[in-house]
């Protein structure tokens, strides 16, 4: 069966990097696109962009410049890397398989990310 | 200003029934038949509940439908439960924007 299973909880300082993996089973990651939605505290989904299977990327404009969103297709896994974070950037991150669009059938189970000082 | 605008909260009894609204924005929306709509519990990926505006994924009970008229689609819950307490947040795309999500609603079981 389909799965996608996150990498652990994180923790880090303002203007560091984050790198979230997402591995897939149950099928190929090359067949379908992989978005990348996030949630902070007491907020609602946000769209953060997506990897197609092409291996081409398109980001949500917030977050162009400052995201960089890959794949290793020989492992079936795709990553999530966030730049110069902030504390704005504390938030539960998930991937999703979809096509160019939603609706987005399977998540991965959320990735915790934490940006303190 | 969100492109899909969902009230904050929304609330019923058990075996009441509830609507969500879900109104764009975008000149686009009212001419896709693509709305989708997700249930999320605290700290749980998102589980999709609509998609195609109204079609069900296997699995998920009948007491959940969905409808649109013009620019609104609508989240229907029949028969609230407890375990129907929850956030709801409807999903669609434009031709210029490929994801968006609205704010999401609290639905509390009184």
């Amino acid at each position: 069966q389909v799965q996608l299973v996150q990498s652990g909880a994180e923790v880090k300082t303002p203007g560091a990097s984050v790198k979230v993996s997402c591995k897939a089973s149950g099928y190929n990651i090359s067949a379908y696109y992989m978005h990348w939605v996030r949630q902070a505290p007491g907020q609602g989904l946000e769209w953060m962009g997506w990897i197609n299977t092409e291996g081409d990327t398109k980001y949500a404009r917030k977050f162009q410049g400052r995201v960089t969103m890959t794949r290793d297709t020989s492992i079936g896994t795709g990553y999530m890397e966030l730049h110069s974070l902030t504390s704005d950037d504390t938030a539960l991150y998930y991937c999703a398989r979809g096509g160019a669009s939603p609706p987005f059938r399977y998540w991965g189970q959320g990735t915790l990310v934490t940006v303190s000082s | 200003q969100p492109a899909l605008t969902q009230p904050d909260s929304v609330s019923g009894s058990p075996g009441q029934s509830i609507t969500i609204p879900c109104s764009g924005s975008d000149s686009d929306f009212g001419r896709t038949e693509f709305e989708c709509w997700y249930q999320k519990h605290p700290g749980k990926a998102p589980n999709l509940i609509i998609y195609d505006v109204s079609d069900r994924p296997s699995g998920v009970p009948d007491r959940f439908s969905g409808s649109k008229s013009g620019n609104v689609a609508s989240l229907t819950i029949s028969g609230l439960q407890s375990e129907d307490e929850a956030e709801y947040y409807c999903s669609s795309f434009t031709t210029s924007r490929p994801v968006l999500f609205g704010g999401g609603t609290k639905v509390t079981v009184l």
